[in-house]
Formats: structure tokens, C-alpha cells, sequence
């Protein structure tokens, strides 16, 4: 089975400051990642997946993600944060045979202060 | 735009009680899926289903059990409700082959179990 950990459980970080959240994951011959956003009392929405091609992949709302299969990571980032990127941040893994299913890391909570 | 929608947004039932938490998707997926989220754990697979009356199991599968009869709604049921089910319960869907397997999310029923 996969495995997706995610070192931060918690990020803090002033407005217009850049954040970084981590992901790595289990090595696998093919692996498809994603990055979901969860604000509060709400489902999860995609930010942005890699799936072949270029190793940098950009999202919505600013993010940008980059596959590095070396380091099997694929670190979130953004230039600089607003208030509202205040959410719950998972990513995801699906490699191999798994019948569709995805496996998710813990979430990074990124809270941007004023 | 995928449509993914949950029976309740909040439940709240007692001890011993039979539950049922409706899915449905409005986008012919194939792939349907239960998790139940809870602070720290991040999202825990309960059951999938790949196609109508077949299921898997996921992580978590105790204590619960569902149902595909049609290919649009996936049941979770809580055959007698126990205190340590009180939990986020997330529906998602995915389409077999597609997209990498980006799963779309429902908005989420909270359950509490008194």
C-alpha cells in the first residue's frame, strides 16, 4: 500500500509571507499526486494534481506543486498568502493497482495571520 | 461541474440506533468512496465501490457496512451507532481511468452519536 506523510501538522505565517507545506511519499513505479483544500465545515476541493510532464504544476488560487521523484516529494507552495488561504491542506497519492483508491496524508493546517 | 451530495449536513442519533448516510454524484462515476475524518487522523478509508454491488474494504471497515444498488448512490450504514462514531463522514466519487482518479468530494455530515 501506499503511504503519504505530511511533516507539518501546523503551519502559521504572516499575510503576503511565502509558505511551503511538505508531502512525501512511498516510492511506486508510477505514481498521479494531488493537493486538496479543506476550509472549514466544508468538503475537500482540488488545488492541483500531477499526473505526467512537466515536474512543476500550477493550481488554483496561486499554488504551484512540484514533483520531484528523486526525493519522492511534492511540496506545495505559494509566493505570497492571504487570510483566506486559512484552510486544511491534504495531499494525495494514487500508484499501482488500487482500483481508483487514493491514499492521503494527515493535512497540514496553514493558518496566515494579519 | 461534478456534483457530489450528502443526505445531511448534521445528524445527531443515539447509542444502539441503525444510521444511514445517503451519496449521491450526478456525474456517471464509477468509483465511489466513504471516509470519516477526524482531528489529526486526517481522512480514513471505510468501504469503496467500484461499480454497482461490488465493495471494498478500507481501512476501517468495522462497524460499518454499505450498499450500490444504482451507480449514483453509495449508502453508509452504522448497523448500531456506538459514541466512538462520532466523526466527519466525507462522500467522494472518481471516474475508472480518468483524470488520474481525482476524486470529488461532497460537503460532509457530521454525526454525533450520544
Amino acid at each position: 500500500a501506499q503511504s503519504v506523510t505530511q511533516l507539518d501538522s501546523q503551519v502559521p505565517v504572516f499575510e503576503e509571507a511565502p509558505v511551503e507545506l511538505r508531502c512525501n511519499y512511498s516510492s511506486s513505479v508510477s505514481v498521479y499526486l494531488f493537493w486538496y483544500v479543506q476550509y472549514p465545515n466544508q468538503g475537500l476541493q482540488l488545488l492541483l494534481k500531477y499526473l505526467s510532464g512537466s515536474t512543476l504544476v500550477k493550481g488554483i488560487n496561486g499554488f504551484e506543486a512540484e514533483f520531484n521523484k528523486s526525493q519522492t516529494s511534492f511540496h506545495l507552495r505559494k509566493p505570497s498568502v492571504h487570510i483566506s488561504d486559512t484552510a486544511e491542506y491534504f495531499c494525495a497519492v494514487k500508484g499501482g493497482s488500487t482500483l481508483g483508491r487514493l491514499y492521503f496524508g494527515r493535512g497540514t493546517q496553514l493558518t496566515v495571520w494579519p | 461541474d461534478v456534483k457530489v451530495t450528502q443526505s445531511s449536513r448534521y445528524l445527531v442519533k443515539r447509542t444502539g440506533e441503525k444510521v444511514f448516510l445517503e451519496c449521491v454524484q450526478d456525474m456517471d462515476h464509477e468509483n465511489m468512496f466513504w471516509y470519516r475524518q477526524d482531528p489529526g487522523l486526517g481522512l480514513r478509508l471505510i468501504y469503496f465501490s467500484y461499480d454497482v454491488k461490488m465493495k471494498e474494504k478500507g481501512d476501517i471497515p468495522e462497524g460499518y457496512s454499505v450498499s450500490r444498488e444504482k451507480k449514483e448512490r453509495f449508502s453508509l450504514i452504522l448497523e448500531s451507532a456506538s459514541t466512538n462514531q462520532t466523526s466527519m463522514y466525507l462522500c467522494a466519487s472518481s471516474l475508472f481511468g480518468t483524470g488520474g482518479y481525482e476524486q470529488y468530494f461532497g460537503p460532509g455530515t457530521r454525526l454525533t452519536v450520544t
